[in-house]
């Protein structure tokens, strides 16, 4: 299994600031039929689903505000929130999706300083 | 966008059978091009894919192997809605299921909380 690992597992970060989150996977998740890697972000607040972010390692989900960004490529990405909003403390995941079974981060808390 | 909706009991004994339904809307369940899973949360375990069902002119499941001797997936195309079956639950079963649509995770149901105990 692909092994993900997040960190930190949790931040403080003031309003407006920039809050980053980091993912590492055991292997690579390159796609190359794609030219994708597969991996996703999501958030998660208390009594909901997690709501899918981003994919494809950079691409935003539909509605997801501009100040949502991924970047990284093959063992390291991140998940950058530029300036922090009040309605962005919330758990964060990470999640591969180029082999079997389907592996998530252990997840990272975000919360306001 | 498709949305899914969730149902099935929360709390049972233990040895028997967690049965879970998500019903599609916004899309077909026999769609070729998607795949609909289920996936559990806990605090021990975090989150945990139990595996997947898809139709590709036939149809298909995997199976996480920490739970496949007592998984079934099911499809039902007249009620555009798949379905699970957990047999011999535990309380190490005991989590917030979830069905969700994709391979990245594009859509979730609501969670069903699953509380196994005597």
């Amino acid at each position: 299994d692909i092994v993900m690992t997040q960190s930190p597992d949790s931040l403080a970060v003031s309003l407006g600031e920039t809050a980053t989150v980091n993912c590492k996977t055991s292997q690579s998740v390159f796609y190359s039929p794609d030219n994708k890697d597969s991996l996703a972000w999501y958030q998660q607040k208390p009594g909901q689903p997690p709501k899918l972010l981003i994919y494809g390692a950079s691409k935003r989900g539909s509605g997801v505000p501009a100040r949502f960004s991924g970047s990284g490529a093959g063992t390291d990405f991140t998940l950058t929130i530029s300036g922090l909003q009040a309605e962005d403390v919330a758990h964060y995941y990470c999640q591969q999706y180029y082999r079997l079974p389907l592996t998530f981060g252990g997840g990272t808390k975000v919360e306001i300083k | 966008q498709e949305q899914l909706q969730q149902s099935g009991p929360g709390l049972l004994r233990p040895s028997q059978t967690l049965s879970l339904t998500c019903a599609i809307s916004g899309d077909s369940v026999s769609s070729n091009s998607a795949a609909w899973n289920w996936i559990r949360q806990s605090p021990s375990r975090g989150l945990e894919w139990l595996g997947r069902i898809y139709y590709r002119a036939e149809w298909s499941t995997d199976y996480a192997e920490s739970v496949k001797s007592r998984l079934t997936f099911t499809a039902d195309t007249s009620k555009n809605q798949f379905s699970l079956q957990l047999n011999s639950v535990t309380p190490e079963d005991t989590a917030v299921y979830y069905c969700a649509g994709g391979w990245a995770l594009f859509s979730w149901g609501q969670g069903t909380p699953v509380t196994v105990s005597s």
